[in-house]
């Protein structure tokens, strides 16, 4: 089992649309989580940190269960520029040791 | 400021050949780390330092030398490259808070390809 593990994608979505990205890890001392975004041939970003309590930055909400060692990321009304790929992060116990997943591509078409 | 930065950007070798890839950051980080990103499999650490001095094994270190002499400076050398190296190669830097790593700035890459 990989340690982090995404949704494989890639979603085609339209403009407007809701889309929900899922992230589950392995290793349950993680200490941290984040999502990144990536785009095409460019190198990956920080879009934002999760937390246990859930967090929100505009059309973006991050959402971390550590019960069930699972992290989601939706985006409410996708804008043409939203297309890019998404990648879940995760920092394992001491936080040296951070994980990628694979990352999911996201298409939005007009 | 200019954050975390690689060269080459692009580098062709033939096998056998070594070679070491630059990154330098200029935000003081005490965390430094080097990525290879492959299509369809997302970034895997290969080495990562937490200090001048002090470096440890990622999941895929064979191949890679790494050293950290300064802050600032994090190389990665390739002793006898093979095609399996061909890849994208990132580095990152990152600091603590209260113990915990927090966001990683990335270089720009450096393309690499193995004849």
């Amino acid at each position: 089992r990989k340690e982090v593990e995404q949704d494989p994608g890639p979603f085609n979505v339209p403009e407007g649309a809701t889309v929900a990205f899922n992230c589950t890890y392995s290793n349950s001392a993680s200490q941290s989580f984040f999502w990144y975004r990536q785009d095409c041939r460019k190198e990956p970003k920080l879009l934002m940190s999760v937390y246990s309590s859930g967090n929100e930055d505009g059309r973006f909400t991050a959402q971390l269960n550590r019960a069930s060692q699972y992290i989601s990321l939706l985006i409410r009304d996708s804008k043409l520029s939203d297309s890019a790929t998404y990648l879940c992060v995760v920092n394992g116990p001491g936080g040296f040791k951070t994980i990628f997943g694979a990352g999911t591509r996201l298409f939005v078409k007009a | 400021n200019a954050g975390v930065t690689q060269t080459p950007k692009f580098q062709v070798l033939k096998t056998g050949q070594s070679m070491t890839l630059q990154c330098a950051q200029d935000m003081n980080h005490e965390y430094m780390s080097w990525y290879r990103q492959d299509p369809g499999m997302g970034l895997r650490l290969i080495h990562y330092s937490v200090g001048a001095g002090i470096t440890d094994q990622g999941e895929v270190p064979n191949g890679y030398n790494v050293s950290r002499s300064t802050t600032e400076d994090f190389p990665l050398r390739l002793l006898s490259a093979a095609p399996s190296q061909t890849s994208v190669y990132f580095c990152a830097s990152s600091y603590s808070r209260a113990g915990v790593y927090n966001e990683q700035f990335f270089g720009p890459g450096t393309r690499l390809t193995v004849l």
